[in-house]
């Protein structure tokens, strides 16, 4: 059951412009949500995250935004940078049990 | 610090065999996580071990099973292999303090192949 879903397999985006990447869940009893980013022939790596008790979380140029009432959230990157081209996976969990992972969606940024 | 690693890098198989993948933590975490990412998709949860005990688990069948040693190393293993199996194997190491989802590693993962 895909209880998380990233509707975008990719994404591409010019440099110095704003990367929006998107991803719905069904499932209500989700408190927690990541973001992971992932290089080729590497492991993902922790992004950011937010709970459901935020609407926003920012980290430098990384803000995640969560909209409960619609069970979507959204990353954004400003500005994006050519290092930024990776797969992108949004995650959820139930009080830090069993995550849930979207299939990514793949980021180009070009120079 | 090595991070997290994981052996062997690529592996094929046929139906029905037994398969075991491992994994060494990163220095100072005590907690493994094993995923299962299918090609076009993302990683699946398959169980977490702490205390050299299985914790957690997803949706994953009993063919799936695991270990982890006193010095926090993981085992994977698959009995009866089929063809869906073959995917690449995560595994993940965190410290049991903090946030399990913002702490954990990923190490580069086990190819494996069911023909």
């Amino acid at each position: 059951d895909q209880q998380v879903k990233q509707n975008s397999p990719s994404l591409s985006v010019q440099e110095g412009r704003i990367s929006i990447l998107n991803c719905d869940y069904t499932n209500s009893m989700f408190d927690y949500f990541l973001w992971y980013k992932k290089y080729p022939a590497e492991g993902p790596t922790f992004l950011i995250s937010i709970s459901s008790i935020k609407d926003k979380n920012e980290d430098g140029r990384f803000t995640v935004f969560l909209n409960k009432s619609a069970k979507h959230l959204s990353l954004h990157i400003v500005p994006s940078q050519p290092g930024d081209s990776a797969v992108y996976f949004c995650a959820a969990s139930v009080n830090n049990n069993d995550m849930r992972f979207g299939a990514g969606t793949r980021l180009t940024v070009k120079p | 610090d090595a991070g997290v690693t994981q052996s062997p890098t690529h592996l094929i198989k046929t139906r029905g065999q037994q398969v075991t993948l491992r994994c060494s933590p990163k220095s100072g975490h005590d907690t493994v996580s094993w995923y299962q990412q299918a090609l076009g998709q993302g990683p699946q949860f398959i169980f977490q071990y702490y205390e050299e005990e299985e914790r957690q688990r997803g949706n994953f069948p009993d063919r799936f099973s695991g270990h982890q040693f006193p010095n926090y190393s993981s085992e994977l293993n698959v009995n009866a292999l089929l063809l869906g199996d073959s995917a690449l194997y995560l595994c993940a190491s965190s410290p049991r303090q903090g946030g399990w989802g913002e702490t954990q590693y990923f190490g580069p993962g086990t190819r494996l192949l069911v023909l």
